[in-house]
């Protein structure tokens, strides 16, 4: 089945740096692209929902870019602040997958002020 | 919108016991599912439901059952609590059949195995 590769576990940026987490995925037959966010002692919350057609998708504060060749997803946090202080999830879904949608491990990211 | 409500919050067994955790979701969703998050983990699906009465095993469903007895409930049986076991179990719901649909997640219950 679908493999998520998640980097990296953990991430320290200071106040106003960018931060960049990467996903990698086996199944060429993905189509839906999710991050999420978790901050401590909360749920999940989605923060953006990525779909296989659109290779660049702008958020408040955020990128996500898909590289279908490449199998690649990536979040990148334009001008981190601590509020973005948080674990981060990517999480993806091929149109055969039963209902499922596969988990990266998660990155722990810390914005310092 | 909608919420989803896991109860309890915090559980604490004994080693051996049979825990049961709760999930209900009021978004009218089809799909639910349960997962388990260790310390400083990803998820792991446990068991995962597409209607009312539908049983489907993820990756760690051993040492574990479920049951969807209606739409909006979805419960969680640990059959045998490990000792020293720590863990936050979370329910999530998906709106519609399809990949497509992001899921929605509850607060989670955190077990802790004395």
């Amino acid at each position: 089945g679908e493999q998520v590769e998640q980097r990296p576990p953990h991430l320290s940026v200071r106040e106003g740096d960018s931060a960049v987490i990467t996903c990698t995925y086996t199944d060429p037959n993905s189509y839906y692209f999710f991050w999420y966010k978790q901050e401590p002692g909360a749920s999940l919350q989605l923060l953006m929902k990525v779909f296989s057609s659109t290779e660049i998708n702008e958020g408040q504060g955020f990128t996500v870019l898909l590289n279908k060749k490449d199998k690649r997803l990536s979040l990148n946090l334009t001008a981190a602040h601590p509020g973005d202080s948080a674990a981060y999830f990517c999480a993806v879904s091929a149109g055969n997958s039963n209902n499922r949608i596969f988990f990266g491990d998660g990155t722990q990211l810390v914005v310092k002020p | 919108g909608g919420i989803i409500t896991q109860t309890p919050k915090f559980l604490i067994g004994q080693e051996g016991q049979k825990l049961t955790l709760k999930c209900q979701q009021n978004f009218n969703h089809d799909t639910m599912y349960w997962y388990r998050q260790d310390s400083g983990k990803g998820l792991r699906l446990i068991y995962y439901s597409i209607t009312e009465n539908d049983l489907q095993k993820g990756d760690l469903s051993e040492g574990y059952d479920a049951s969807r007895e209606k739409k909006s409930s979805f419960s969680l049986t640990v059959t045998s609590a490990q000792k020293n076991e720590m863990a936050v179990f979370l329910c999530a719901s998906s709106p519609q059949l399809g990949n497509y649909a992001e899921q929605f997640f509850g607060p989670g219950t955190r077990l802790t195995v004395l």
